[in-house]
């Protein structure tokens, strides 16, 4: 089946560590993105990446980290610079429908981090 | 820059009722696309419906209907014959053409009642 997989459901950390989300997606897309969802708010951009080896930052990238270098692949590190990372965190990616640079966005299932 | 708003935190509808959530947004732009976005308990964002602004014609999909109005910034969802699998968070989403960039609302909590 195409899709998103992100790893692992839950994830816990203890302070000072750092945590690697995984993202995968076998959709063939281009753009791949990692946004934040607080208890009573809406997703916030962490960072995107349009292509391979090339990523860009969204709203609230301080104390995260990513790489691309594989189109599948999209991880994120929680950094211990992130002073509250307990959050839901979604990944997601989208590809070309036939010309413009801005398409439909797919999820994957999330990940959930506590700090201990 | 863009915003997108959703000034219902809450709803509630009896099952097999029909419910409009609103949205409106601000943009600058005349090419976009716009989103709705259905969030279970199990917290799995689920594509529900999406239309594209130089399109005239309301986007449907099955019961889920939407009212653009591209002139007052208004891209409502209309969900008919509600059924209780439809309880979910409702995020509508603005998309700007030459952007990779997603705006997001805060949701509006949708409860449907047996």
């Amino acid at each position: 089946d195409g899709g998103i997989t992100q790893s692992p459901k839950y994830l816990f950390r203890k302070e000072g560590q750092n945590v690697t989300l995984s993202c995968e997606q076998n959709l063939n897309h281009d753009a791949m993105y990692w946004y934040r969802q607080d208890p009573g708010q809406g997703l916030r951009l962490i960072y995107y990446s349009q292509i391979v080896n090339d990523f860009q930052k969204g709203d609230i990238a301080e104390g995260y980290s990513v790489s691309r270098e594989k189109k599948e692949s999209f991880p994120l590190t929680v950094t211990s610079a992130q002073k509250n990372p307990t959050a839901f965190y979604l990944c997601a990616s989208s590809g070309f429908e036939g010309g413009p640079s801005t398409d439909t966005q797919y999820f994957g299932p999330g990940t959930r981090l506590t700090v201990l | 820059a863009q915003t997108v708003t959703q000034s219902q935190p809450e709803m509630s509808v009896q099952e097999a009722e029909t419910v409009t959530l609103s949205c409106t947004y601000d943009t600058s732009e005349n090419n976009y696309y716009l989103f709705w976005y259905k969030q279970p308990p199990s917290r799995q964002m689920i594509l529900v419906i999406r239309q594209e602004a130089y399109k005239q014609q309301n986007a449907t999909e099955n019961r889920f209907s939407v009212n653009f109005q591209k002139a007052a910034k208004s891209f409502s969802l209309k969900i008919s014959d509600s059924q209780l699998g439809d309880t979910a968070m409702y995020f509508c989403a603005f998309g700007g053409s030459g952007t990779y960039k997603y705006i997001f609302g805060t949701g509006t909590r949708l409860k449907v009642l047996a």
